[in-house]
């Protein structure tokens, strides 16, 4: 069974508020990632972290950033919210080891920023 | 740069009915390949793994197949139910990138 823990499940703030969305697992996966959804579109990588004190940035361009300080948890932070930012952010992690092993995903936090 | 196509992009069907879903690459250089379920407003759930040397894998009235050389996957599943009413991702695995590439997923709808 997954163990892979997003809060707030949905959050509607103001313009220029700053925000951090909360990620947490309990598999002691290495590797964790952000995914960014717009509704009926793709899943976007924003960020991802292969370890500790490891983080880089994914395809799609984010104006967020990430900290890995320790293997469970993986937070996302937003310093100043826009509505462009307004979206669906979804947590995952695999391993440990082998790259290959498949992603958990969380239930995912939705953004809505007016 | 991989890109991953699923086709339908939609599906209603009748309950009961056997369907497949259709996702293709165009990098067939890829560790493996999974196919997830999206139910709205929700997270991801793995259904099926295919590691890159194996040609399909079966979870319950789920089967899903695997050509690397062609660049498709296929994911069939038996007997439908409204239950089943959901998003299904595709994502590929790519040598190049270490990162997961997700199609845009077929909305499937099951009706009674």
């Amino acid at each position: 069974e997954a163990d892979i823990y997003q809060t707030p499940r949905y959050l509607v703030i103001g313009t220029g508020k700053k925000i951090t969305l909360e990620c947490s697992q309990t598999m002691g996966h290495d590797k964790m990632y952000w995914y960014q959804q717009d509704p009926g579109m793709e899943l976007h990588l924003i960020h991802y972290s292969y370890g500790v004190n490891s983080t880089e940035k994914g395809d799609l361009s984010s104006e967020s950033t990430v900290s890995r300080i320790r293997t469970e948890h993986f937070p996302l932070t937003l310093e100043s919210a826009r509505p462009s930012h307004t979206s669906q952010y979804l947590c995952a992690s695999s391993g440990p080891g082998r790259l290959q092993e498949t992603q958990y995903f969380g239930p995912g936090t939705r953004l809505t920023v007016l | 740069k991989q890109e991953v196509t699923q086709i339908p992009a939609a599906l209603s069907v009748p309950e009961g009915e056997n369907l497949v879903l259709n996702c293709s690459f165009t990098d067939s250089a890829i560790y493996n390949l999974q196919w997830f379920r999206q139910d709205p407003g929700k997270g991801l759930t793995s259904l099926l793994l295919i590691q890159s040397s194996q040609r399909e894998q079966t979870s319950g009235r789920l089967n899903a197949s695997l050509d690397k050389s062609s660049g498709r996957s296929t994911l069939y599943i038996a007997a439908s139910q409204p239950g089943d009413s959901a998003t299904y991702l595709c994502a590929v695995l790519s040598y190049n990138t270490d990162k997961l590439i997700f199609g845009t997923g077929t909305r499937l709808q099951v009706f009674p």
